[in-house]
């Protein structure tokens, strides 16, 4: 049971835009950072979102985070085929004083 | 162009005390600049911190791992060192090394090594 929460899967189209949730709670996402992470099959996590919003170079801007209270959210525009990955988030916990990350969840692009 | 990998032993038995080594090239773990971290994802599940070192040999560990995690560092090799005791098939995953954005361990990791594959039985 992951500490964070987030659908098992999200589908959209080619060309849509798809939303992953991410939910936690005060002791987590409430109160730090979130980051955003892709590992596309058979492949290393890639980091896409860093402190809720922000992308690192090389990183395109159809890729976007944000966070209201205890929840966080990853926007992707433009979906593309190679977008089918799975997606994880993560943050601190200050109560649990650990790094914590939720279930993931998987993109399939019809 | 900095590179993390992980190698260790990929089949351990029940009860043994694997050790997974990640070597880093392009990069430092000396520098002071960052924090180095370990990762795991068990088949079907999310990811898990396991713990994290700083060069100085400060480390952090997850609670719920804590009794059983040893990291350790080696500036001399450029490498950092994953030990887990009295391991059983729940340990069975993908452990990744990785690095933190910054100094801080709150920071992203944003460098990860491809990942390798323990399995316990």
């Amino acid at each position: 049971q992951s500490v964070l929460t987030q659908p098992p899967s999200v589908s959209a189209a080619p060309g849509q835009q798809v939303i992953i949730s991410c939910s936690g709670s005060s002791s987590n996402i409430g109160n730090n950072y979130v980051s955003w992470y892709q590992r596309l099959p058979g492949t290393a996590p890639k980091l896409l979102i860093y402190d809720n919003d922000e992308r690192p170079s090389g990183i395109p801007d159809r890729f976007s985070g944000s966070k209201s209270g205890t929840s966080a959210n990853l926007a992707i525009t433009g979906l593309q085929t190679g977008d089918e990955a799975d997606y994880h988030c993560g943050t601190w916990d200050n109560r649990l004083s650990s790094l914590v990350f939720g279930g993931g969840t998987k993109l399939t692009v019809l | 162009q900095l590179q993390l990998q992980e190698s260790g032993p990929g089949l351990v038995k029940p009860s043994e005390t694997p050790s997974l080594t990640c070597t880093v090239s392009g990069d430092s773990v000396g520098s002071g600049l960052y924090y180095w971290g370990w990762l795991r994802q068990p088949p079907g599940k999310g990811l898990e911190w396991i713990g994290s070192i700083y060069y100085s040999g400060t480390t952090y560990y997850t609670p719920s791992l804590k009794s059983r995690v040893t990291i350790s560092v080696d500036t001399s090799k450029n490498h950092f060192t994953l030990r887990l005791s009295s391991v059983t098939a729940a340990d069975t995953a993908v452990y990744f090394c990785a690095r933190h954005s910054g100094s801080w361990i709150y920071d992203a990791f944003d460098m990860w090594g491809q990942g390798t594959m323990v399995t316990v039985s």
